[in-house]
């Protein structure tokens, strides 16, 4: 069974700050692994999708990396916003299954301070 | 419209009604999915459906009983619910459901049981 773990739980950073978001899982037989974010009280937002087959992936000030031997993936984030401030969550997906299957870690709660 | 909508956003009830809560993809995705989310847990899947059909219950109890009229609306009806039930359903689609891909996500129903 698929776990994933998300450290730090909780960071708080002053405005500016360029940061990194971890995420490990204990399966590495993975189609992609997905990012995405959550503001209190609303849906997931995606963020990145890495296939399984690529290092990492760019949208803007995000920047995430996968290391599928190691179970590993992180999520930079460039010149931090207050408007970053969110719950981030990790997802690998299983091969040969449905995208529902995608096991989620319990997310790293950022703050972002002006 | 955005890609998956949900409504309503909030509804409270009590443990004796029956309500329903609905989803929209206007994604073209031939797959979506019920997710449970309470406090201080990960994201539990609740059902799948392709093409309309359900392929995947997640031993969930049968007072949720899931409804998928055709590839873009599902429901999810409600009755003789618990407290416990109180959560955050999340609905999500993806292109296909065999093929691992992204996920997208609604804004979420927030559900309170008194």
């Amino acid at each position: 069974k698929q776990e994933v773990t998300q450290i730090p739980a909780a960071l708080s950073v002053p405005e500016g700050e360029n940061l990194v978001l971890n995420c490990s899982f204990t399966d590495s037989a993975i189609y992609n692994l997905q990012w995405f974010r959550q503001d209190p009280g609303k849906g997931l937002t995606s963020l990145l999708l890495i296939q399984s087959s690529q290092r990492e992936q760019t949208s803007g000030r995000l920047n995430a990396s996968l290391d599928k031997s190691s179970g590993r993936s992180t999520l930079y984030i460039a010149a931090s916003q207050p408007g970053d401030s969110a719950t981030y969550l990790c997802a690998p997906s299983p091969y040969n299954t449905n995208a529902g299957k995608s096991t989620f870690g319990d997310g790293t709660t950022l703050t972002v301070k002006p | 419209e955005t890609g998956v909508t949900q409504t309503p956003r909030h509804l409270v009830m009590g443990m004796t009604n029956k309500k329903s809560l609905k989803c929209e993809q206007h994604l073209g995705h031939n797959a979506m999915y019920w997710y449970k989310q309470s406090a201080k847990k990960p994201l539990e899947l609740m059902f799948v459906y392709s093409l309309e059909e359900r392929v995947e219950n997640n031993s969930v109890p049968s007072r949720f009983s899931p409804e998928c009229p055709n590839s873009s609306h599902l429901f999810l009806h409600l009755h003789t619910l618990q407290p416990e039930d109180s959560a955050l359903y999340l609905c999500a689609s993806s292109h296909e459901m065999r093929i691992t891909g992204e996920l997208f996500f609604g804004e979420g129903s927030r559900l309170t049981v008194l």
